[in-house]
């Protein structure tokens, strides 16, 4: 069975500080790769998506920047955090077209 | 760019009432989805209806489409503490190709009360 893991659940980092956010899928080849943002008690806002290895599209400027070195593998990266980055962040898979998403665990981010 | 918004914001029910939630969207759809989220966890997805169709149920849940008006309804039957939640739509465009990019409303948030 298809699986997604992301990691860590929490994480509070200093502004300036580094980041690096985890995914991998199992259990599936070339899937759909996403990476969401929800603010507190808001919809999700959708920050990068990847349709194969290395191929990464942005969908809002920002501070942060995404990767795909493996076919199951999504990383969301930043080099200076800032206050504004603090969110719960979501990773998502898809099979294809007319079928859900299935959504990994989430890391909130607090950025003090 | 939010697609879907949700309404009501917030609903507050009694156990074994049915809960009705509706959604609205601007542009073409390939499909709509709805999502429940329990608070502070992942989204899971609850159902799918294609954009040329009109009615789908998946167990208490009723999800009717109308894209003349480009507006969705959720139904849940008989409801339950266990479905407190917020529960999102979703939406993937119909000229996105091959990303299945999904545009999510803000969502409504179900309580409901023992």
């Amino acid at each position: 069975s298809q699986t997604i893991h992301q990691w860590p659940a929490t994480l509070v980092q200093p502004v300036g500080s580094p980041l690096s956010l985890e995914c991998t899928v199992e259990g599936t080849s070339n899937p759909n790769l996403y990476w969401y943002r929800q603010a507190a008690g808001r919809g999700l806002q959708l920050l990068f998506y990847s349709v194969g290895i290395g191929q990464i599209s942005s969908e809002v400027p920002q501070n942060l920047s995404a990767s795909r070195p493996q076919d199951r593998q999504f990383i969301l990266s930043s080099k200076k955090l800032l206050l504004s980055d603090s969110g719960f962040y979501l990773c998502a898979w898809i099979r294809g077209a007319n079928y859900g998403y299935t959504f990994g665990s989430g890391t909130r981010l607090t950025v003090v | 760019s939010q697609q879907g918004e949700e309404d009501p914001q917030a609903l507050s029910i009694q156990e074994g009432e049915n809960a009705t939630m509706n959604c609205s969207y601007k542009t073409s759809i390939n499909n709509l989805q709805w999502y429940r989220q329990n608070s502070g966890r992942g989204l899971v997805h609850l159902i799918l209806i294609r954009s040329n169709e009109r009615e789908k149920h998946s167990g208490r849940l009723r999800v009717t489409l109308d894209t003349s008006k480009k507006s969705s309804s959720l139904l849940i039957t008989a409801s339950r503490a266990a479905d407190t939640a917020s529960y999102f739509c979703a939406t993937v465009g119909a000229s996105g190709g091959s990303n299945y990019k999904l545009t999510f409303g803000k969502g409504t948030l179900l309580t409901v009360n023992p």
